[in-house]
């Protein structure tokens, strides 16, 4: 069975440091996709950065980047200069790149970010 | 940008009552999919849809209905409402670009429902 596992609740910043947030996966399927979403308090799910298993190297987005260690079947999201404006509850996710699981989004119970100044 | 929109932010509602959470997207998007959250447990899959009257059990289609007349609209209902139903309601969609894994699933806003 495919779960994602974040293990960190909440975790907080000082602004302008960087954080990494956990997020572990376990999966059967040789081909899958790694996902990390944000959710500020409003509500919306904002997409932020995709790894996919067969990826040579560790994805980055602007201030976003991913740690992908797949022997270890980890993809940690680093956020590197924190902004008061990067709090919010954010989730890991995977898909499996089959066609049997390839609409199915697994997420892990996220973690709770705040940044103090 | 993509837009996917839910009718209806908040909503209070009684036990026993029949419910519906509209979601309609604006990017012609194949597959639509509606996910509750709650604290602790992340986001699970009710159904997803895949085209027009078209549809898919997720993780906990119990005590939910889905349906899709249109391309752009994914419906899902509450036929009766219990209180275990109170909940966050995301719905997402996604445009089916095969052999990309990375195409993205986009999320509306949310609907709270309360049942009392």
């Amino acid at each position: 069975a495919q779960k994602i596992t974040q293990t960190q609740p909440g975790m907080f910043v000082q602004e302008k440091e960087a954080v990494t947030l956990d997020c572990t996966y376990d999966t059967s399927d040789p081909s899958y996709g790694l996902f990390w979403y944000k959710q500020p308090s409003s509500g919306e799910m904002i997409f932020l950065i995709y790894q996919g298993s067969y990826d040579q190297q560790n994805a980055t987005e602007g201030r976003y980047s991913l740690n992908f260690q797949k022997a270890r079947k980890s993809a940690n999201l680093v956020i590197s200069a924190s902004q008061l404006g990067d709090s919010a509850m954010y989730f890991c996710a995977m898909r499996s790149l089959f066609s049997g699981g390839y609409n199915k989004l697994i997420f892990g119970a996220g973690t709770r970010l705040a940044v103090h100044p | 940008d993509v837009k996917v929109t839910q009718s209806s932010r908040y909503l209070v509602k009684r036990t026993g009552e029949k419910v519906f959470l509209e979601c309609v997207q604006d990017m012609d998007h194949e597959n639509m999919f509606w996910y509750r959250q709650d604290p602790g447990l992340g986001l699970r899959l009710i159904y997803f849809s895949y085209d027009v009257k078209m549809k898919e059990k997720g993780d906990i289609p119990e005590g939910y209905s889905v349906s899709r007349e249109k391309k752009e609209r994914f419906s899902l209902i509450l036929e009766s409402a219990s209180t275990n139903q109170t909940s966050m309601y995301l719905c997402a969609s996604r445009a089916r670009i095969a052999g990309q894994g990375r195409d993205t699933i986009y999320f509306g806003e949310g609907s709270w429902l309360t049942v009392v």
